[in-house]
């Protein structure tokens, strides 16, 4: 089955730096990553994802990038701000055309953001 | 989000018993999940259905059991056989297994 693997675990910036979170995968058939951000005892949220069939997505200040020859994506997050503050989990899977499913979403162990003012 | 609900939001257990932590959806997904998330650490996987009347085990299924008897509704069950059930509880559904998931707002399980 697939396996993700996320680093860092934890990272801390000062507010209007730039925040880089990165993800393997094992499973080259993998072809749907999505990122969730969980704020304190919220539920974890959606807030962008990415096919394998573009190389990079852009959604204001955040954006991710992947590599299917390495087998590897991350989130970016340019001017960061305290509220960007949470807990920030990478999946994957392998999706089919018209939806069909080939696998669970595999989760990453997520990273601890803090953004400091 | 407010098509997935979860309850009730914080939830006391004796040890020995057995409780019952409930999620209901009206988003007309065919696929629900149930996670357990301890403090700083990930989402383990318990079980999930991807359809009524079938489920299958997660990583972590020992001492918990569900049932999916409605599409709209997939309940767990944390039995005395769980030793160390305090937890944040998540439920989440999708339209395919493969698919984006919706999570609900989570139940606390703490353990007295």
């Amino acid at each position: 089955g697939e396996n993700v693997e996320q680093h860092p675990s934890t990272l801390s910036v000062q507010e209007g730096d730039s925040a880089v979170i990165k993800c393997t995968y094992s499973d080259s058939a993998s072809n749907y990553f999505p990122w969730y951000k969980q704020e304190l005892g919220k539920r974890p949220q959606l807030i962008i994802d990415i096919r394998s069939n573009v190389g990079e997505k852009k959604d204001q200040r955040i954006a991710v990038t992947l590599n299917k020859t390495a087998k590897h994506f991350s989130l970016h997050i340019t001017e960061t701000q305290p509220e960007d503050s949470a807990v920030y989990f990478c999946a994957a899977t392998r999706r089919g055309a018209g939806g069909t499913s080939y696998g669970k979403l595999t989760f990453g162990q997520g990273t601890i953001l803090t953004v400091h003012p | 989000d407010g098509g997935i609900t979860q309850s009730p939001k914080y939830l006391f257990r004796k040890e020995g018993q057995n409780v019952t932590l409930s999620c209901e959806q009206n988003l007309n997904h065919d696929a629900m999940y149930w996670y357990r998330q301890d403090p700083g650490q990930g989402l383990r996987l318990i079980y999930y259905s991807q359809i009524v009347n079938d489920f299958q085990k997660g990583d972590i299924a020992e001492g918990y059991s569900v049932s999916r008897e409605k599409k709209e509704s997939f309940p767990l069950t944390v039995t005395s056989a769980q030793k160390n059930p305090t937890a944040f509880y998540l439920c989440a559904s999708s339209w395919g297994r493969a698919d984006t998931q919706y999570f609900g707002p989570g139940t606390r399980l703490t353990v007295l």
